[in-house]
């Protein structure tokens, strides 16, 4: 059965640092993978978006990889801030297909 | 411009009663979506709508239908609702071009006793 899997706990980082999340897919095979930013309370709000033929993907602070052979992606929130807490969603989008398939979300708590 | 606003915030019906949930955007975009967010389950699709005249079941369409009254609106119908759609809604609109990314209504709180 095709899969999405996020860490289900917490990210816990110290303020600063730099916080990378996770998401893994099985039997996917993604034309694109994109990233959501939700805070409590709130619709999902659309961070970045990676292509099956690049590697890496940057927009401020934040930088994407997408691994296919590995059937991996990584997030990063470099010099991460307090306001960076939030729930980040990875959804993931197949060739001909309207739609996107939501991983659970990872939640982040930047601690100051 | 608003972008995607949903009508009602919050909600609370009874086993069996009907109601519709109303969504709009102004970013002309093609696609619309419809979404419930459960605790533990994440996003799931209900229906979608590619294009005006057009819908497509999602991953849990059962107990719901969907009207694509025109290329702004987009509404969700529980025929008889129950307990098991008790769940936050969310409406998503995509406009198919460049970025290929969801713009996100607030969400509609559904509690159904």
């Amino acid at each position: 059965s095709q899969k999405i899997e996020q860490n289900s706990e917490a990210l816990n980082i110290q303020e600063g640092k730099t916080a990378t999340l996770t998401c893994n897919y099985t039997n996917y095979s993604p034309a694109y993978l994109q990233w959501y930013r939700q805070d409590p309370g709130r619709g999902p709000v659309f961070l970045l978006l990676i292509r099956e033929n690049e590697k890496e993907k940057r927009k401020e602070r934040l930088k994407v990889t997408f691994d296919t052979t590995l059937k991996q992606s990584l997030f990063h929130i470099t010099a991460s801030q307090p306001a960076d807490s939030a729930t980040y969603l990875c959804a993931l989008e197949t060739w001909g297909n309207n739609r996107l398939a939501f991983g659970k979300g990872n939640q982040v708590v930047v601690i100051p | 411009n608003a972008g995607v606003t949903q009508t009602p915030k919050f909600q609370v019906l009874k086993t069996g009663q009907s109601m519709t949930l109303q969504c709009a955007q102004d970013m002309n975009h093609n696609s619309m979506y419809w979404y419930r967010q459960d605790p533990g389950m994440g996003l799931r699709l209900i229906y979608y709508s590619a294009s005006e005249g057009t819908t497509d079941k999602g991953e849990v369409p059962n107990g719901y239908n969907v009207s694509r009254l025109n290329k702004r609106e987009f509404s969700l119908r529980l025929e008889s609702a129950a307990p098991s759609q008790t769940s936050v809604y969310f409406c998503a609109s995509e406009g198919r071009t460049g970025l290929r990314e969801q713009f996100f209504g607030p969400g509609t709180r559904l509690t159904v006793l």
